[in-house]
């Protein structure tokens, strides 16, 4: 059962736009949620996290908000770089268990 | 220092062959995990472990799947028996305290890709 899921499979923007990567959730016990970024032929780097108890963190050029009624979160890359390119991965947890569940991924391109 | 270091990179096993996947943690990180990631999709869990106990175990799909990490550090990814399906990387992560998740993101290696023949 796919708990965590990414609809679009990739996104293509210009330097210097938003990126915007969403992410939908169908577990409400779902109360940590990560985003993690990865280049080909390397594992998966940590980007960002949120917390349940909040609706939006920011982090530099990268925002992540969540809308917990809605069960959807989404990462905001403003502006984007080349560099961003990369696929992202969204995963929630429950509890701090140990069951971290990610999304399929989507893979950003950011044209120069 | 480094990071999670996995080996080897690139496996090739002929069906029914055993194989052995390596991972080095970051040192003094408590919590282990394994991941499978399948062609296109994201990561799935695998197994746990916090020190050398083997704390969950419920991600592993058969059970020639097996794992240890018999000193707290290096863990070992067994799989008996290679299938066509067992084909995908296999992701280790580690992260410094108990869990993974709050405070303490998981910071993974970069993944062991299999392919059974």
């Amino acid at each position: 059962d796919q708990q965590v899921k990414q609809n679009s499979p990739s996104l293509s923007v210009q330097e210097g736009r938003i990126s915007i990567l969403n992410c939908d959730y169908t577990n409400s016990m779902f109360d940590y949620f990560l985003w993690y970024k990865k280049y080909p032929a390397e594992g998966p780097t940590f980007l960002i996290s949120i917390s349940s108890i909040k609706d939006k963190n920011e982090d530099g050029r990268f925002t992540v908000f969540l809308n917990k009624s809605a069960k959807h979160l989404s990462l905001h890359i403003v502006p984007s770089q080349p560099g961003d390119s990369a696929v992202y991965f969204c995963a929630a947890s429950a509890n701090n268990n140990n069951d971290m569940r990610f999304g399929a991924g989507t893979r950003l391109t950011v044209k120069p | 220092g480094a990071g999670v270091s996995q080996s080897p990179r690139y496996k090739v096993a002929k069906r029914g062959q055993d194989v052995a996947l390596r991972c080095d943690p970051i040192s003094g990180h408590v919590s282990l995990f394994w991941y499978q990631q399948a062609l296109g999709q994201g990561p799935e869990f695998l197994t746990y472990f916090q020190n050398e106990a083997q704390l969950d175990k419920s991600g592993l799909p058969s059970d020639r799947f097996f794992a240890e990490r018999p000193e707290g550090s290096v863990s070992t990814l067994k799989i008996q028996r290679t299938q066509q399906e067992d084909s995908a990387v296999y992701l280790c992560a580690s992260s410094l305290i108990q869990g993974g998740s709050y405070n303490s993101p998981l910071h993974f290696g970069n993944g062991t890709r299999l392919t059974v023949t």
